[in-house]
């Protein structure tokens, strides 16, 4: 384990369903990211939470909705999905200091199926 | 326009054969280099980090290569092993922004070792 958990490890929802990711890390990290891995494409960058503040939302849709309660959690909330958005979701997490980031490190993973 | 550009785009080599993945970028400013390993429906895992004044950085039977002039990097697997088989991706570091770098993301070499 990379010290980010992410769960489920699978997950097939219904467009109508409404769902949630959930990310765990246990590094001391004072950051958190979401990134979405398409087939065949780089890594998007969805959101970032730095100090528990959302300081990034890259145009991402509505029907997607992170929410971090503390610096050791991040979900990310799901409803009425579109087929395209079935990827691998990616939590992440780092140190932020002295104007760069540290320890940069991924979770798992959760396989998003949207039938 | 920040990019970064990975070749070849797959690759099969034969179990103990070397090989070496290539990197070209256009981030500026530049903060640093990443490479990372990542096998299937896993998140990717760091095998090495430079920073604008390292020209080289091993991890084990990885080597990473890095010309900040050209603005190229490579990554170097000696004496290839069947676990070898996954996606490599070369990651850069650009501006500071809220706090955190922010990274650019290959798409990727898709390698696969064969016995």
């Amino acid at each position: 384990e990379t010290g980010v958990t992410q769960t489920p490890r699978h997950l097939v929802m219904g467009m109508t369903n409404k769902k949630s990711l959930k990310c765990e890390q246990h590094l001391g990290h004072n950051a958190m990211y979401w990134y979405k891995q398409s087939a065949k494409k780089p890594l998007e960058l969805m959101f970032v939470y730095s100090l528990e503040e959302r300081v990034e939302n890259n145009s991402v849709p509505s029907r997607f909705s992170p929410e971090c309660p503390n610096s050791s959690h991040l979900f990310l909330h799901l409803h009425t999905l579109q087929p395209e958005d079935s990827a691998l979701y990616l939590c992440a997490s780092s140190q932020v200091s002295g104007g760069g980031d540290y320890g940069y490190t991924f979770g798992s993973g959760t396989r998003l199926t949207v039938v | 326009k920040n990019q970064v550009e990975q070749s070849p785009q797959s690759l099969i080599i034969l179990e103990g054969k070397n090989c070496t993945l290539q990197c070209n970028y256009t981030v500026s400013p530049f903060s640093n280099l990443r490479w990372y390993k990542q096998d299937t429906g896993r998140g990717p895992v760091s095998l090495t980090i430079m920073t604008f004044s390292e020209n080289t950085k091993s991890n084990g039977r990885y080597t990473a290569t890095l010309d900040a002039d050209t603005k190229q990097s490579s990554l170097h697997i000696t004496a290839s092993q069947l676990s070898d088989s996954a996606s490599y991706i070369c990651v850069v570091s650009g501006t500071v922004s809220g706090g955190y770098n922010k990274l650019i993301f290959g798409a990727g070499t898709r390698l696969a070792v064969h016995p």
